[in-house]
């Protein structure tokens, strides 16, 4: 059974662009989180869907968007990137909402320049 | 809200001692309770959980930990390192039924030494 998967590995932008990310979640899995890893602020919760809603929100500002399509795929976008929004950005899926457990990605490494 | 202390930033030790890594939450809810690990330029793997009933969890690779809700801890232990569990630890706390949505301690850089 495959794992999260997310594309790209590795990503360098320079600052003023913008970036679609994107996590292929693990068969069968119907949510999918994402979250922002720096090491000043460590992991933090991003956003949150389940069935092409965005269920929660994390407290970041509006450049950072996400969606959900049909298949479950979800994909993250930042707009007008900033020198701090280099990080590596990890998706988890779940199987559905109200579960025990996120299987989490390898991660998206951005580099912003 | 929720959130979650990880007491040592970095952990030295030598191979085959012993250790244990702290970590308390603060939540007005019953929570779930878990402990991811993250070797570098890779995702987050999940080591235990705890949920409910019994209070010592084993996880993967001979760890294991104790919830204590009196002391709101939830501390990671293994009896005896090896250079492979090198590596950082994130405990991490979610509502029940949650863990769409985790909240992280500020992780724990383990390192073996020969």
């Amino acid at each position: 059974k495959a794992g999260v998967t997310q594309t790209p590995r590795y990503l360098i932008k320079t600052r003023g662009q913008q970036v679609t990310l994107s996590c292929s979640p693990i068969s069968g899995h119907r949510s999918v989180s994402w979250y922002q890893q720096t090491p000043g602020q460590g992991l933090q919760f991003l956003f949150e869907y389940f069935s092409e809603t965005q269920r929660n929100k994390g407290n970041f500002p509006g450049r950072f968007s996400g969606r959900q399509f049909s298949n479950s795929r979800s994909e993250m976008n930042v707009s007008t990137l900033e020198l701090g929004d280099s990080a590596l950005y990890l998706c988890a899926s779940s199987r559905t909402e109200g579960s025990t457990e996120a299987f989490f990605g390898q991660g998206t490494r951005l580099t912003v320049v | 809200a929720q959130s979650v202390t990880q007491l040592d930033s970095q952990v030295p030790v030598f191979e085959e001692a012993p250790v244990e890594l702290r970590c308390n939450y603060s939540s007005s809810v019953s929570v779930y309770l878990f402990w991811y690990v993250q070797y570098p330029n890779q995702g987050l793997q999940l080591l235990l959980k705890y949920l409910s009933g019994s209070t010592l969890v084993k996880g993967i690779n001979g760890f294991e930990a104790e919830f204590n809700k009196s002391q709101t801890s939830f501390h990671l232990r293994k009896p005896s390192v090896h250079i492979s569990d090198t590596a950082e630890y994130f405990c991490a706390v979610s509502d029940l039924g949650r863990a769409e949505k985790l909240v992280f301690g500020k992780g724990t850089k383990l390192t073996v030494n020969p």
